[in-house]
């Protein structure tokens, strides 16, 4: 069974710092991974995905993520956060068969200090 | 822009009502889906479904049903509300059936949900 885990549940970072959250992903074959925000008071916003081909994504925002199969991770960046980027962060990955189901990680909180 | 609505923000009922939680999309979107969020555990599927009137059960379907009668709408039902269920309910909808799981699936703001 496919599984993500997003081992930090909150991260503080000051205004302009960068930022790195974390994911580990279990599947036993190339995944779909995503990257997904959601603000304060709204629903969840896709930065990212990944499904094959140059492991370093861009997405929105001026986020990035990077896909290491041999760490199974896919970790989230930016390197330097302005004071909107305080959201929660979800990981989720899909399978690569067609199917119906997404994953989710537990979310990782970032409040980000003026 | 995809807009997917769902009809209360914040919603306070008494353990065993029925509650109703609504969700339209304006994308003709063929997949819809209900999650449950929760502090530490993430979003997690309880019901999707892929047409009118198909529905899947997700990861947690006890003590929720659903209803899909119209493409643009789909309706999270529980029976006789618990305190358990007390949590956010989010909607999402995506375009491709078969194919959720690779695709963008996109949000609405939730709804809160207080069961006392």
């Amino acid at each position: 069974a496919q599984s993500v885990t997003q081992p930090d549940i909150h991260i503080t970072v000051s205004e302009g710092a960068s930022l790195e959250l974390r994911c580990n992903y279990s599947y036993g074959a190339t995944p779909y991974l995503f990257w997904y925000v959601q603000s304060p008071g709204q629903g969840l916003q896709l930065l990212l995905k990944y499904f094959s081909g140059d492991t370093l994504v861009q997405g929105i925002k001026g986020f990035e993520a990077e896909f290491k199969r041999s760490q199974s991770s896919f970790n989230l960046r930016k390197p330097s956060v302005h004071w909107s980027d305080a959201a929660e962060y979800f990981c989720a990955v899909g399978g690569g068969a067609a199917g119906n189901k997404l994953t989710f990680g537990g979310g990782t909180r970032v409040l980000v200090k003026p | 822009d995809v807009k997917v609505t769902q009809s209360s923000r914040y919603l306070v009922k008494r353990t065993g009502e029925k509650v109703f939680l609504e969700c339209v999309q304006d994308m003709d979107h063929e997949n819809m889906f209900w999650y449950r969020q929760d502090p530490g555990l993430g979003l997690r599927l309880i019901y999707f479904s892929y047409d009118v009137k198909m529905k899947e059960k997700g990861d947690i379907p006890e003590g929720y049903s659903v209803s899909r009668e119209k493409k643009e709408r789909f309706s999270l039902i529980l029976e006789s509300a618990s305190t358990n269920q007390t949590s956010m309910y989010l909607c999402a909808s995506s375009s491709t059936p078969g194919r959720a799981n690779q695709e963008t699936q996109y949000f609405g703001p939730g709804t809160r949900l207080l069961v006392l």
